[in-house]
């Protein structure tokens, strides 16, 4: 069983829609939970840092974190066209430990 | 993420060549992470290091890949006598707080 798992997509959405991406994963140690947004031949940039459990929002991002169900998810409200990459999860256990990563869902906002 | 620099951005390499791909990290982060990242795949961990420590190197292959973070200057990958299995995408990382992993943009190795 691996680490993380994440549906890979694609996933396909009109411009405003409201986008749910999900991972879910095994390891209960986990502690940190991040989401990368990852362009085309770039390098992934970090647009939510969660840790524990709960909720965080950040513009028109929300990320929540269930440990319980060991389920986090990325809400994007409003998406839009520029919102178009592949979006991947990532978690921790803590300092000293690896950062495991889902293998990606590729977006599409279509305008 | 343009905070962590990653050179040559593009290196093209002959069979049993040897690829040096250097990162360094953003300012007074000391924990550096390498992957590698094939076309449509996800990010592989290689390994993690402190400055002039290896911490873990689980994801390394044990032939022809060695990395280190000496004191002073950046991260250096190294692969010996490529092989066209190691064209790829080799990203670092570095570390702030626990849980913030910044990326750079990344080496892209192509071997002939």
């Amino acid at each position: 069983q691996k680490e993380v798992e994440q549906d890979p997509g694609p996933l396909s959405v009109p411009e405003g829609a409201i986008v749910s991406l999900n991972c879910t994963y095994s390891n209960s140690a986990f502690q940190y939970f991040m989401w990368y947004r990852q362009y085309s031949r770039k390098g992934p940039e970090l647009l939510m840092y969660t840790y524990s459990s709960g909720n965080k929002e950040d513009g028109r991002f929300t990320a929540q974190v269930d440990k319980s169900s060991k389920y986090i998810s990325l809400f994007i409200r409003d998406s839009q066209p520029s919102d178009s990459a592949t979006y991947l999860c990532a978690m921790s256990a803590g300092t000293g430990n690896q950062f495991y990563f889902g293998t990606g869902t590729s977006l599409t906002v279509i305008p | 993420n343009a905070g962590v620099m990653q050179n040559p951005r593009h290196l093209v390499r002959r069979r049993g060549q040897e690829a040096r791909l250097r990162c360094s990290p953003m300012k007074g982060h000391s924990h550096v992470y390498w992957y590698r990242q094939l076309p449509e795949e996800g990010l592989k961990f290689m390994v993690y290091l402190q400055k002039e420590n290896i911490i873990d190197e689980s994801g390394m292959p044990k032939e022809r890949f060695s990395a280190e973070f000496p004191k002073e200057g950046p991260s250096i990958l190294r692969i010996q006598q490529v092989v066209r299995g190691d064209s790829a995408a080799y990203f670092c990382a570095s570390l702030a707080v626990p849980g913030e992993l910044f990326f750079g943009e990344g080496s892209r190795l192509t071997v002939l």
